[in-house]
């Protein structure tokens, strides 16, 4: 099976702008989170849809958000893009019945 | 809210050396945990996992854990490094209350000198 992928791999989007991020999950998992990834924070949950529906979110501001489609493939968007949101975007899919979770690439977003 | 702590941030060590990397959470109901490993230049991938069962746990590449309920640590182990392990380790912890949410630790970089 193919794995999780993630595009694109590297971003450089500008302060105030917005950036849309997508994931495609491994075939057949219906559950796809987020993770932001920084050298200050570490790794920090975002959100998981699944079914289309967005199941959990973390503590990230409402300028980060996401979706699922009918094809499980998901997008997370981020709005008013601030120098502080520079960081490895991971997405990760697993099966139902809440098993391990597969990570993809990640994006690497830089914010100037 | 959930929390996991890992005790080294950075571990260096020399091949053939054992290593246990410590690894302790907070909460108080069922859990699952898990161990990711990030190579260099390469995607997180998973060491080994804790359902339930047997609290010694076994991974890939002569991996394994332990849970240890009454600490609640899950300290990660593996009797003889080698140069390849040279990554990023992170703990993570996963409550059944809260769908995938995988709550992490904050890594820690192990060095193995050849």
């Amino acid at each position: 099976k193919a794995g999780v992928t993630q595009t694109p791999r590297y971003l450089i989007k500008t302060r105030g702008q917005q950036v849309t991020l997508s994931c495609s999950p491994i075939s057949g998992h219906r559950s796809v989170s987020w993770y932001q990834q920084t050298p200050g924070q570490g790794l920090q949950f975002l959100f998981e849809y699944f079914s289309e529906t967005q199941r959990n979110k973390g503590n990230f501001p409402g300028r980060f958000s996401g979706r699922q489609f009918s094809n499980s493939r998901s997008e997370m968007n981020v709005s008013t893009l601030e120098l502080g949101d520079s960081a490895l975007y991971l997405c990760a899919s697993s099966s139902e019945g809440l098993y391990e979770q597969y990570f993809g690439p990640g994006t690497r977003l830089t914010v100037t | 809210a959930q929390s996991v702590s890992q005790h080294n941030h950075h571990v260096i060590l020399s091949e053939a050396a054992s290593l246990e990397l410590g690894c302790n959470y907070s909460y108080g109901g069922t859990v699952n945990l898990f161990w990711y490993v990030q190579y260099p230049g390469q995607h997180l991938q998973l060491l080994l996992k804790y359902f339930s069962g047997d609290p010694l746990v076994k991974g890939i590449k002569g991996f394994e854990a332990e849970f240890i309920k009454s600490k609640f640590s899950f300290n990660l182990r593996k009797p003889s490094v080698q140069w390849s392990d040279t990554a990023e380790y992170f703990c993570a912890v996963k409550n059944n209350n809260a769908g995938n949410m995988l709550t992490f630790g904050g890594g820690t970089r192990l060095m193995v000198k050849p």
